[in-house]
């Protein structure tokens, strides 16, 4: 139990394009999802926290207008990367808590993202 | 705010032989502590909380609140211990966002 997925796994995009990243949840309904950024060799990142049906809480620094997120039900999450850049390129992570009544997070396996 | 610090970026140890990941943390509050692992090319996933206070894996760690640290601890390391060890912080005055540290990477040589 407790599995969270990611769609793409990999996506490739030119500078300037959108990119939308899905978070989902398969067997648990998750109260709050987080978004994370890992650079190679480098440790995980908050970005933003959401829970469904609020607006989502960013981390200093991270612009809300680039990295639009939207917690539309219980077992979705999106995170789109907007006018994408090649600085934008990194390793998406998201995780979903609310499993079982706890507030472990359980972590979907990446979205790698890269600009070109 | 708080801050997760893992001194070491690699540990390399040979089969059989223990292995131990430091992992020191600074937090105004009570703190909840985490171990991640994460092996080739699979997600992070959870191997303990310093709540349960189970061992998992032959893994366990310690919460000391007086050092600040909660260091994960096996006697005999294997083969397939090898991975990514995350410590992390969860901030339950915040909606229980994770901090992590920088991790620590373990070979475990046969």
């Amino acid at each position: 139990g407790a599995v969270v997925s990611q769609h793409p796994s990999r996506v490739i995009c030119k500078s300037g394009t959108s990119v939308k990243i899905e978070c989902r949840s398969l067997d648990f309904q998750a109260t709050t999802m987080f978004w994370y950024r890992q650079f190679p060799k480098q440790s995980l990142m908050l970005m933003a926290t959401s829970n469904e049906g609020s607006k989502a809480t960013y981390e200093q620094g991270v612009e809300k207008d680039k990295f639009l997120i939207n917690h539309a039900s219980l077992t979705l999450s999106t995170l789109t990367v907007t006018s994408a850049h090649p600085e934008d390129s990194s390793f998406y992570i998201c995780s979903a808590s609310g499993a079982l009544g706890t507030d472990t997070q359980y972590f979907g396996p990446g979205t790698r993202l890269t600009v070109l | 705010a708080q801050r997760v610090t893992q001194p070491e970026k690699l540990l390399s140890v040979f089969k059989g032989a223990p292995v131990e990941l430091k992992c020191n943390y600074s937090y105004s509050g009570s703190p909840e502590l985490f171990w991640y692992v994460q092996y080739s090319r699979q997600r992070l996933q959870l191997l303990l909380r310093h709540i349960s206070r189970e061992s998992i894996k032959g893994f366990t760690a310690d919460l000391n609140k007086g050092e600040t640290s909660f260091h994960l601890k096996k006697p005999f390391a294997q083969e397939e211990d090898s991975a990514m060890y995350y410590c992390a912080l969860s901030d339950q005055a915040a909606g229980n966002k994770l901090t992590f540290g920088g991790g620590t990477r373990v070979l475990v040589k046969p």
